[in-house]
């Protein structure tokens, strides 16, 4: 069945730091990936996207790339924020169908 | 509305009772699934209605939980005589589904807390 892997944290960063976490994932066909954020107290909303390989889905600084040849959607931020502190789940999806999610990532950024 | 909307926000109960909990999608959404949020489990999948009919129940635990959605777009999920293992966010999402990929993007509700003593 289809299944997400991502980094395990949490992970620990000063502001302006440069941001890493893997995603990677197993699917049958071509599923749409996904990053979704969770801010504290909040409910899940929406990062950014991808639906096809190579594609690169962008949304506040943060950036992940469609790559089929390794199966990762790792998600990058060049400059962190304190505001950026919340837990990020990677996801795909196979069309129409159900979101699977990866374990989560809990990121915690010191000023 | 701008957004799915689901009631109660928190609910506690004690074990053994039946609890209803309410999503409201997004106007014009074809597409709704429930998915639970617990500690231990993550992030996991319901249950998905396309229109009124549900052609993945794959994720429903236990024959404890049901759906229902009427009207193509209020759904309702019941637990039937609560146990505390079932305390968690329930979280309804809805989405536009498309002949066009890409346009499956599920957009999530604040959820319900539930609390089974």
């Amino acid at each position: 069945g289809n299944s997400v892997t991502q980094m395990e944290g949490p992970v620990t960063l000063s502001e302006e730091a440069f941001l890493t976490i893997n995603c990677t994932y197993t699917a049958t066909g071509y599923p749409s990936l996904f990053w979704y954020v969770q801010y504290p107290g909040e409910g899940l909303q929406l990062l950014l996207k991808a639906t096809k390989a190579d594609d690169k889905g962008s949304n506040k600084g943060f950036e992940a790339t469609y790559r089929k040849e390794t199966t990762s959607f790792h998600l990058e931020k060049g400059s962190v924020q304190v505001s950026d502190s919340a837990v990020y789940f990677c996801a795909l999806s196979s069309y129409g169908n159900k979101l699977v999610f990866g374990a989560g990532t809990i990121l915690r950024v010191k000023s | 509305g701008a957004g799915v909307s689901q009631s109660p926000s928190n609910k506690v109960t004690e074990k053994g009772k039946d609890v209803e909990l309410r999503c409201d999608p997004i106007s014009g959404h074809t597409a709704l699934y429930w998915y639970r949020q617990s500690l231990g489990q993550g992030l996991e999948f319901l249950i998905y209605f396309q229109g009124n009919s549900a052609p993945d129940k794959s994720g429903l635990p236990s024959d404890r939980f049901s759906a229902e959605r009427t009207g193509g777009s209020v759904s309702t999920l019941t637990i039937q005589r609560t146990q505390q293992e079932d305390s968690a966010v329930y979280l309804c999402a809805s989405s536009s589904l498309s002949p066009v990929k890409g346009t499956d993007t599920q957009y999530f509700g604040p959820g319900t807390r539930l609390t089974v003593l």
